[in-house]
C-alpha cells in the first residue's frame, strides 16, 4: 500500500511569509503527527491529530498550527516565518490496531523548508 | 524534565564488527521503546520495538535490549556492513500520546 506522502518536498520562503505543508497518511491510519528536525535539535514533536482533533501538542509557538481533514489528510501552517524555522518537517502516521502497531510510526520523506 | 539521550558523537567502526548504540532516558517510564533508521534527506524508518517487560528483542542482525532499572536501551548491529551507515534514533512511548525521540547517533561503517 502507498506510504506517507508529503508535499512539497522542497521549498524556499523569505522571512515574514507563511507556508502550508501537506501530508497524506497511509490509507486507514487516522493518527497524523508532525515533527521538526534540525541538525542541532533532532526530532521535535509539533502536534498530533486523530480523527480531525488535535490530541497532543509540543512546545512550539502559536505561529505553528495544523489541522486534519475528514479523509485523515493533514496540513501544517507556519506563519510569519523566521530564519530559525528552516528545517526538515516530517509527518508520520500510525494505525490503531494491536499493541505493536499502535505506536509504530511510518514517516513521510519530509518537506525541506529554507527560510531566507 | 523528561529527557532522552543518545551518543552525540558519530560512531565509526570497521565492516564486520558489531556496532553498539546507546539510548538513555530520565524522568520517564516508557511502556515501549523503539529504534528507527534515518538516511540523509529521508524520513526515519521503523526497525524494532521492545516492550518494558521484554529484556531483549532480535531481528536478523539487529538486537535491542531494554533495561528499565538502568533506564537504558542498547542497539546492536552484528556483522556490520557499509550499507548500515545511517543515523539511528530511539524513541520512547508511554501513554498513547507521548512520543519522545532522541537526537540520534550517526553510524559510519568503513570497508
Amino acid at each position: 500500500k502507498a506510504g506517507v506522502t508529503q508535499t512539497p518536498r522542497y521549498l524556499i520562503k523569505t522571512r515574514g511569509q507563511q507556508v502550508t505543508l501537506s501530508c497524506s497518511p497511509i490509507s486507514g491510519h487516522r493518527s497524523v503527527s508532525w515533527y521538526q528536525q534540525t541538525p542541532g535539535q533532532g526530532l521535535q514533536f509539533l502536534f498530533e491529530y486523530f480523527s480531525e482533533t488535535q490530541r497532543n501538542k509540543g512546545n512550539f509557538p502559536g505561529r505553528f498550527s495544523g489541522r486534519q481533514f475528514s479523509n485523515s489528510r493533514s496540513e501544517m501552517n507556519v506563519s510569519t516565518l523566521e530564519l530559525g524555522d528552516s528545517a526538515l518537517y516530517l509527518c508520520a502516521s500510525r494505525g490503531g490496531g494491536g499493541l505493536s502497531g499502535a505506536n509504530v510510526l511510518t514517516f513521510g520523506a519530509g518537506s525541506r523548508l529554507t527560510v531566507l | 524534565s523528561q529527557k532522552i539521550e543518545q551518543n552525540s558523537e558519530a560512531l565509526n567502526i570497521q565492516e564486520g564488527k558489531t556496532a553498539t548504540l546507546t539510548c538513555n532516558y530520565t524522568n520517564y517510564s516508557p511502556a515501549y521503546l523503539q529504534w528507527y533508521r534515518q538516511d540523509p534527506g529521508r524520513g526515519p524508518v521503523f526497525l524494532l520495538l521492545i516492550r518494558e517487560n521484554e529484556k531483549e528483542k532480535r531481528k536478523e542482525r539487529l538486537k535491542v535490549t531494554f533495561d528499565t532499572t538502568l533506564k537504558q536501551s542498547l542497539f546492536h548491529i552484528t556483522a556490520s556492513q557499509p550499507a548500515d551507515s545511517a543515523t539511528y534514533l530511539c524513541e520512547i512511548s508511554g501513554g498513547y500520546n507521548k512520543l519522545i525521540f532522541g537526537a540520534g547517533t550517526r553510524l559510519a561503517v568503513h570497508p
